[in-house]
């Protein structure tokens, strides 16, 4: 079965501009991740969808920081304006259902701000 | 949420067996223990989970003592293609719970 797709694999803008990443998760997978990685460290959970309704966003920094699971399919969380500190790999991962402890993660978005 | 903690890194050579052990003091009782594995430029994926006793699946197996204190991930016969990083979460994850990953181990095998 194909994996979780992430677009796009790299980017790289300025601090003050405003960046999305998109996230199609595996099929029929109900609940749906981010996570920011910073390089060295593990992986943050930043936000957790069931379908389209939010589960948890506590550690998402909501001043700047958006997502969205519209249709309760694809994802695209987005930043603006961006810091330097938000240079990290954004990760998406999907699951069959809440809480499973067996999540599927895409290859990740790296975003370096200068 | 049980805190966990494993070596920062360690080294091995190829065909050597690899344990690595994660530290779970606090571990509650409907906690799981899950390792994930992660190549560089990829995402974390998911190895082995496990409650209590030994669990084995074709890539490790998980040692877990009576009291669950600990765990132990090992590898069997590694190859350079191993070299990852390692993370051993605890939660219960199955019941509405997160994935909380920690800095993890690197394992670096060498030819």
């Amino acid at each position: 079965e194909a994996g979780v797709a992430q677009s796009p694999r790299y980017k790289i803008i300025e601090k003050r501009q405003s960046v999305a990443f998109w996230c199609n998760p595996i099929s029929g997978h109900a609940t749906l991740y981010w996570y920011q990685q910073i390089l060295g460290q593990g992986p943050k959970l930043l936000i957790q969808f069931q379908n389209n309704g939010v589960v948890d966003d506590s550690q998402l920094p909501k001043d700047r920081f958006s997502a969205e699971r519209l249709k309760g399919v694809d994802s695209t969380l987005k930043i603006q304006p961006a810091k330097l500190e938000d240079s990290a790999v954004y990760l998406c991962a999907s699951s069959p259902d809440r809480g499973s402890y067996e999540q599927y993660f895409g290859p990740g978005t790296r975003l370096t701000v200068t | 949420l049980a805190k966990t903690t494993q070596p920062i890194s360690m080294d091995s050579y190829e065909g050597q067996e690899v344990n690595i052990t994660c530290s779970h003091n606090n571990i509650a009782t409907n906690d799981y223990i899950t390792w994930y594995q992660q190549f560089p430029s990829q995402g974390p994926r998911f190895i082995i989970q496990g409650y209590k006793t030994k669990v084995t699946n074709e890539v490790a197996s998980l040692f877990i003592p009576a009291d669950r204190k600990s765990s132990t991930l090992s590898l069997p016969r590694v190859s350079l293609s191993d070299t990852a990083v390692y993370y051993c979460l605890v939660g219960r994850y199955n019941q509405g719970g997160k994935l909380i990953f920690g800095q993890g181990t690197e394992l670096s095998v060498k030819p």
